[in-house]
């Protein structure tokens, strides 16, 4: 299907486990990015990717790691998870060109207990 | 850094009423900006977008938004609230200088009474 689909839509997990989230895109988008949205903060950008194998920070990207070996492809891993990485992600991809709309993955509701 | 103030985190209307959700950005240059509305357990959508063309921009589902530069406001209207209109919304800003990357707002509830 076209489109950008995520992976697992839910997960529950433990503290400390690594757990990876999935996202593949079927546009050739140059950019992809990882969001979480928490009550209260709206969407707070974790990761993005210009292009493979070039990825940077966002606001909040402590305790997770992403790779981009792929263009289609950003899978996002919490090496460690904890209590407080419990939130819902979100990954979207664009093209280039300032103005140009993201597009959004449906959601991974991630746990951690 | 640039950001998006959306006033109200829950706004309610009837059936039939205006519909106002307000977004202030902060930048000295006038940035890109985006209208994206969020249905319950789904992603993100896109409303509308300000890139420079026209300061009342049109969107889908009857909203538009009017940027004004003096007020640095990009604020959403609807004339009449549908209940399909009851979701979430985020106000965003693409950066001056930055990526492709956006910035959003903390987002406005917004529920459509009967």
């Amino acid at each position: 299907d076209a489109g950008i689909t995520q992976s697992p839509r839910y997960k529950i997990t433990e503290t400390g486990r690594q757990v990876t989230l999935m996202c593949h895109q079927t546009w050739s988008h140059s950019y992809m990015f990882w969001y979480r949205q928490d009550l209260g903060h709206g969407l707070r950008l974790i990761y993005y990717s210009a292009a493979a194998d070039i990825t940077d920070k966002g606001e909040v990207p402590d305790g997770y790691v992403v790779s981009r070996s792929k263009t289609e492809n950003f899978p996002l891993t919490l090496e460690s998870a904890t209590r407080s990485q419990t939130s819902v992600y979100f990954c979207a991809s664009s093209d280039r060109g300032r103005g140009t709309e993201a597009f959004f993955g449906q959601g991974t509701r991630l746990t951690v207990v | 850094a640039q950001s998006v103030t959306q006033l109200g985190s829950h706004v309610s209307v009837s059936e039939g009423a205006l519909v106002l959700l307000r977004c202030n950005y902060s930048s000295s240059v006038p940035p890109y900006l985006f209208w994206y509305v969020q249905y319950p357990n789904q992603g993100l959508q896109l409303l509308l977008k300000y890139t420079s063309a026209a300061t009342l921009v049109k969107g889908i589902n009857g909203f538009e938004a009017e940027f004004k530069k003096s007020e640095t406001s990009f604020h959403l209207t609807k004339p009449s609230a549908h209940m399909s209109d009851a979701a979430e919304y985020f106000c965003a800003v693409n950066p001056q200088g930055g990526s492709e990357k956006l910035v959003f707002g903390k987002g406005t509830k917004l529920t459509v009474n009967p």
